[in-house]
This record gives C-alpha cells, structure tokens and sequence, in this order.
C-alpha cells in the first residue's frame, strides 16, 4: 500500500519571503502521480501542482514549484514571494495510474501554513 | 467546470441516528470518492465507486455505506452514527487523464453526533 508522508505539522514564514514543504511517500509504482493540494480556512480543496512521476522536468505554476526526486521518493513544494493569501494547510497526496486499476488519491497528514505579514 | 455538490453541508445528528450525505456531480464521471477529514489524519478513504453499483471500501469504511444507483449520485450512509463518526467529509470525483489527472472536490459537510 501507498503511504504519504509529511513530517512538518506546522510552518511559517515572512510574507514575500520562500518556504519549502517537504513530502516523501513510499510506492513500488514505476509510474504514478503526485499532487499538491490547499485548503484555506474556506474548506475548499484546490489543486496547486501535479507532477508525474515519468517527467523528468519539475512542474512549475507561478509562484509554486516542486522538487521531485524520484529515487529518494520526495516531492517538495516550494512557495516563492509568499502572500498572506497563501496561508492554509498543504497536502500532498499521490495516485496510481488509472491501468492499476484502484486509484483514489492517498494523502498526507498535511501541513499548516502561516504567512506572517 | 466540474459540477459537484454536497448537501446537506452542515449537520448535527444524535448518537445512533442514521444519516446520509449525498454527493451530486453533473458530468457523468466515472470515479466518485468519499473522503473523511480529521485534525492529524490529513483525509482518509471511506468509500470510492467506479461506476453504477459498483463500489468498494477505503481506509476507513467500518460504520459506513454507500450506494450508487445512478451515475450522478453517490451516497454516504451512517447506519448508526457514533461521536467517532463527527468529522468533516468530502465528496471528490476523478478527472481527466494522463497529465491532466486530478480530483476535484466538493465543499465538504461539516457532521456533528452528539
């Protein structure tokens, strides 16, 4: 089974300044999908990133990126030139292919965000 | 855009009532998750569904149900509610394929068993 893993309960950090959240899951998948996800204070999940596990390249959507290294099975988001709006809880969930049949997404633990003015 | 509601999105219930949450979703996806959230458990799978009739149990589905008798809809039935079960649940459906796969969620219901 697939585990997900992320150590960092709570973090904070200046407005306008980088932070990195870090993730390391466990699978014996050779190709699968991985996914950062915010929730703010509204309750809403919304998809930040996506990274598959074939792409070489580190996605990238604007002020967010990721640092995926295969190998050692961590996928990092990193959030530059942070804002107050980015304050929220951070998970980061992965997923089988849909050729493996079962694929519901697996979740960490999640993050608390603070971005402090 | 993905339609998906959940209703009702706030419910208090007593201790061994039964309860259902309905997920509704408008596009005729196939894949449907019931997902429970808890402060220190990030989300945890109840139930998933890959089509009509056809589901299978998650993570945590002791206490649970669920049922998909049309496309659409995707019901999460407590039998007998305890305080364990006071959580916060989301729906969520499968989108699209290849790199373009993601879930998408509903806005959650917030259960309270008193």
């Amino acid at each position: 089974a697939q585990t997900v893993t992320q150590s960092q309960p709570e973090m904070s950090v200046q407005e306008a300044e980088t932070v990195t959240l870090s993730c390391t899951y466990d699978t014996s998948e050779s190709n699968y999908y991985l996914f950062w996800y915010k929730q703010p204070p509204s309750r809403q999940m919304i998809l930040v990133i996506r990274q598959e596990a074939y792409k070489q390249q580190n996605a990238t959507e604007n002020r967010f990126s990721v640092n995926f290294q295969k190998a050692a099975k961590s996928f990092s988001l990193k959030i530059s030139d942070s804002q107050l709006g980015d304050t929220a809880m951070y998970f980061c969930a992965f997923m089988k292919p849909f050729r493996s049949g079962n694929t519901p997404l697996v979740f960490g633990k999640g993050t608390r965000l603070s971005v402090i003015a | 855009d993905a339609g998906i509601t959940q209703s009702p999105r706030h419910k208090v219930t007593e201790t061994g009532t039964p309860v259902t949450l309905r997920c509704h979703q408008t596009e005729n996806h196939r894949y449907m998750y019931w997902y429970r959230q808890d402060p220190g458990h990030g989300l945890r799978l109840i139930h998933y569904s890959y089509g009509v009739k056809d589901t299978d149990k998650g993570e945590v589905s002791d206490g649970y149900s669920v049922s998909r008798s049309k496309t659409e809809d995707f019901l999460l039935t407590l039998e007998s509610a305890t305080s364990s079960q006071t959580s916060v649940y989301f729906c969520a459906i499968k989108l699209g394929r290849g790199l373009n796969t993601e879930a998408f969620f509903g806005q959650g219901t917030r259960l309270t068993v008193v």
